[in-house]
């Protein structure tokens, strides 16, 4: 399956705290994103990170990109009970298409 | 802002009805896709379309139609509605164009329940 892999599944934290989540893949990838989705809500686009490019960075978002372990993570740092969300990366196996696979998610809560 | 809008965020349907889930966008993109969201599965890609009258499967159109007759409007289509179609489903759209323009819009989802 090429289908990302998002770790963990589920994470709280105390707010104040950072949040780390991974994905996995197991193509090789022109670019992946990042998507976050509040409950019962559409989603909603929060950075990409070209397959050439290592991290970048977004307010309060950090992302890095190793294409040699076919992984990415995403750092929030100083979080809010307003990140309590679902993430999701997705990925673009190769440029030029539009169907890009989205992982399975992994869902944060926040706590005030 | 990019406004993608389906028509209903709730809608209750009985198994063998024909249903209609309908998506509009405002920023004139090619591209358009309609997904289903189940829990533990993720966004699976159902149909996107590239183009007026466009249209390629995903990983998943069995039993599902699209209809694109305008660039603004993408229709799902669901022939004859089954209980295994109980889910959310996603509309969304994006410009064509350069890597940097690779950015799906998502609509708020509409929760069909087949009953």
């Amino acid at each position: 399956s090429q289908q990302g892999e998002e770790d963990p599944q589920a994470l709280s934290i105390q707010e104040g705290e950072n949040a780390t989540m991974n994905c996995s893949y197991k193509t090789s990838i022109n670019n992946l994103q990042w998507y976050r989705q509040n409950s019962g809500r559409g989603l909603v686009h929060l950075i990409l990170i070209r397959s050439n490019e290592r991290e970048k960075h977004s307010g309060r978002l950090r992302v890095t990109l190793d294409t040699s372990k076919k992984s990415s993570s995403l750092l929030i740092t100083a979080s809010r009970a307003a990140d309590t969300a679902s993430y999701f990366c997705a990925i673009s196996p190769k440029a030029g298409t539009y169907k890009y696979i989205f992982g399975t998610g992994t869902r944060l809560k926040v706590l005030a | 802002d990019v406004k993608v809008t389906q028509s209903s965020r709730y809608l209750v349907k009985r198994t063998g009805e024909k249903v209609f889930l309908e998506c509009v966008q405002d920023m004139d993109h090619e591209n358009m896709f309609w997904y289903r969201q189940d829990p533990g599965l993720g966004l699976r890609l159902i149909y996107f379309s590239y183009d007026v009258k466009m249209k390629e499967k995903g990983d998943i159109p069995e039993g599902y139609s699209v209809s694109r007759e305008k660039k603004e409007r993408f229709s799902l289509i669901l022939e004859s509605a089954s209980t295994n179609q109980t889910s959310m489903y996603l509309c969304a759209s994006m410009l064509a164009g350069g890597l940097a323009k690779n950015i799906q819009y998502f609509g708020a989802g509409t929760r069909l329940s087949v009953l």
